[in-house]
């Protein structure tokens, strides 16, 4: 079965710093690999997918993700964090051979301070 | 696009009530999701729909916990008799095709406290 983990349960970084969120997952073959955010009181949006072909995929606000096949990582990074990046991030995996069932991670909270 | 409506946004009710959730996806997407989200279990799918019909149900956690999709543009998730445990931010999420390597578009969430 696959699965998702995501170590750090919270994260603290000074403005202007920058981040990077860890995401390991468990599954036989590459799974397809998303990031989403979920800001405060609001639904779950899209970052960034992987799914075949460079490893280093690029997303929306300024985010970037590296799959390493070796290391079964797939993990979020953004040279310098804005206030505005304070939100929960989750990493989810998706078995390319079923209907496109999602397993999330525990989820990451990102304190940004001035 | 509005994107994915859900509502009511926050439900507040008793032990005991029925509760019903709503939720309208995308126009044109034939994939519907419901996810419950909780601090304790994170978030969890219970159940997919395609072309209106349940393809997996299996997270549903109990009877007491229905859901339907009479039509491309509506579903419902129903819990009857509601129990304080179900206390969670429920999320409908849509997404065009049945390929995971699609984008699922979620719902701002539903708030639903039983006391």
């Amino acid at each position: 079965a696959q699965s998702v983990t995501q170590p750090d349960i919270h994260i603290t970084v000074s403005e202007g710093a920058s981040l990077e969120l860890r995401c390991n997952y468990s599954y036989g073959a590459t799974p397809y690999l998303f990031w989403y955010v979920q800001s405060p009181g609001q639904g779950l949006q899209l970052l960034l997918k992987y799914f075949s072909g460079d490893t280093l995929v690029q997303g929306i606000k300024g985010f970037e993700a590296e799959f390493k096949r070796s290391q079964s990582s797939f993990n979020l990074r953004k040279p310098s964090v804005h206030w505005s990046d304070a939100a929960e991030y989750f990493c989810a995996v998706g078995a390319p051979d079923s209907w496109g069932k999602l397993q999330f991670g525990a989820g990451t909270q990102v304190v940004v301070t001035p | 696009d509005a994107g994915v409506i859900q509502s009511p946004r926050h439900e507040v009710t008793e032990m005991g009530q029925e509760v019903t959730l709503r939720c309208k996806p995308i126009s044109g997407h034939n994939s519907l999701f419901w996810y419950r989200q909780t601090m304790m279990r994170g978030l969890e799918l219970l159940i997919y729909f395609n072309n209106n019909v349940p393809i997996d149900d299996s997270g549903m956690p109990e009877d007491r916990f229905s859901a339907k999709m009479p039509n491309a543009s509506f579903s419902t998730l129903k819990i009857q008799p509601s129990e304080p445990r179900d206390s969670a931010v429920y999320f409908c999420a849509s997404r065009l095709g049945t390929s995971g390597s699609h984008e699922q578009y979620f719902g701002p969430g539903t708030r639903l406290t039983v006391t």
